[in-house]
């Protein structure tokens, strides 16, 4: 079964710690994303990465660090500079040609919250 | 500045009828024009893309259009059902890879 898997769904930071949300995907997708979901906000690009050890800063990257070692994996951490961290995190990918290129397919989230 | 507006944060509609969405946009050049469905506590799920050459797209009960000179995007659900209460976000192609999505909006459809 062909998707994207975040994990954990929920997590919880104190004050000062770095967190990682994890997202795997197994669709043989090049590029992956993070965005950061806010209430009454649209979707903001965190990171991007269009291929296996190399990214790029979204907009609003300040706090967050990423890699990409694996074309499966996109780790995302949160580290104590993000100030406010509380929000919906999603991870997703896409095709990097072909019709369906700029489609990009989902995980089911991580919503991160602070202690 | 550049935005994308989505008509309002809610619409309520009742069974059977016509839901129209609405996404507007300023100081972008889209090539390309996506809406998603997201459904609470859920990632964002495709439905339907346009391209700046085209004036429509269908899809089942489905229909969107893109009017590049009124730079706005409708986005209809026929007979519609409950079961299509969600928020539905408009995200625009900006550069090969990168959208800009808008904020959604909420479709509750009542029996």
């Amino acid at each position: 079964d062909g998707g994207i898997t975040q994990s954990p769904k929920y997590l919880f930071r104190k004050e000062g710690q770095n967190v990682t949300l994890s997202c795997e995907q197994n669709l043989n997708h090049d590029a992956m994303y993070w965005y950061r979901q806010d209430p009454g906000q649209g979707l903001r690009l965190i990171y991007y990465s269009q291929i296996v050890n190399d990214f790029q800063k979204g907009d609003i990257a300040e706090g967050y660090s990423v890699s990409r070692e694996k074309k499966e994996s996109f780790p995302l951490t949160v580290t104590s500079a993000q100030k406010n961290p509380t929000a919906f995190y999603l991870c997703a990918s896409s095709q990097t040609g072909g019709r369906a290129k700029n489609i990009q397919y989902f995980g089911a989230g991580t919503r991160l919250s602070v202690l | 500045s550049q935005k994308i507006e989505q008509n309002s944060e809610a619409l309520n509609i009742q069974e059977g009828k016509t839901a129209t969405l609405t996404c507007n946009y300023t100081n972008y050049s889209p090539a390309y024009l996506q809406w998603y469905r997201q459904d609470p506590g859920r990632g964002p799920v495709f439905l339907l893309l346009i391209r700046e050459n085209e004036k429509e797209k269908r899809k089942e009960r489905l229909k969107v259009t893109f009017d590049t000179t009124l730079k706005q995007s409708l986005f209809h659900i026929t007979a519609s059902q409950p079961a299509d209460s969600a928020t539905y976000l408009c995200a625009l192609g900006v550069n090969n890879n990168d959208m800009r999505f808008g904020a959604g909006t909420r479709l509750t459809v009542k029996p």
